[in-house]
């Protein structure tokens, strides 16, 4: 069965401490990682895929790494309005169709 | 902006009626899913469907149908509601390339928020 997993569950950093957020996973055929921010009432926002083992994304304060066991979501010098949840998912080819499987998602709280 | 709206956004229903969710795409996308969120579970699949009139259950999908006239409209369909099924519900489409990444993601509707009580 696939699974992922995202630590912690919940992070609290202080503006400009940087930090990583993990999501570690267990899957048949990896076909792409992705990470989505998620602010509360809101619908997940597309951040990156990845594709292979060694892969690096970057946008503004966010860097994303995998590996062939998990991904890092690197957040250097946070900002406030960076708070958010932030959540992992795999996506394997089954059947045909785009089999996405989701973590649970880190709670990234940025205080001033 | 993947150009998707889902309606309602709230609805507080009762156990028993029958519930209709509308998600509408702007773009064309063959690729649609319905998802359910709730506490301690991620993003959980309920239907998808890969184009007109061709639709496929998920992980989560009893209870609950589905149906694609139109390519922009997915509907989904509770149909006799139970307080179980209280959840956000999000839309999601596969990116056809169109936006942002490379291909293969999925980017989501802003939700509805059901109630069943």
């Amino acid at each position: 069965e696939d699974q992922v997993t995202q630590s912690p569950e919940a992070l609290r950093l202080q503006e400009g401490e940087s930090s990583s957020l993990n999501c570690s996973y267990t899957v048949s055929g990896l076909r792409g990682l992705f990470w989505y921010r998620q602010d509360p009432g809101k619908g997940p926002e597309f951040l990156f895929t990845l594709y292979s083992a060694g892969e690096e994304k970057e946008k503004e304060r966010l860097k994303a790494t995998l590996t062939k066991k998990e991904s890092f979501l690197h957040i250097t010098a946070p900002k406030p309005e960076d708070s958010a949840t932030y959540l992992c998912a795999v996506q394997v080819g089954y059947r045909g169709y785009q089999k996405v499987t989701f973590g649970t998602g880190t709670k990234l709280q940025v205080i001033p | 902006d993947a150009g998707i709206t889902q309606s309602p956004r709230h609805k507080v229903t009762e156990t028993g009626t029958p519930v209709t969710l509308r998600c509408h795409q702007t773009e064309n996308h063959r690729y649609m899913y319905w998802y359910r969120q709730d506490p301690g579970h991620g993003l959980r699949l309920i239907h998808y469907s890969y184009g007109v009139k061709d639709t496929d259950k998920g992980e989560v999908s009893d209870g609950y149908s589905v149906s694609r006239s139109k390519t922009e409209d997915f509907l989904l369909t509770l149909e006799s509601a139970t307080s179980s099924q209280t959840s956000v519900y999000f839309c999601a489409i596969r990116n056809n390339e169109l936006l942002a990444g490379d291909g293969n993601e999925q980017f989501f509707g802003p939700g509805t928020r059901l109630t069943v009580l």
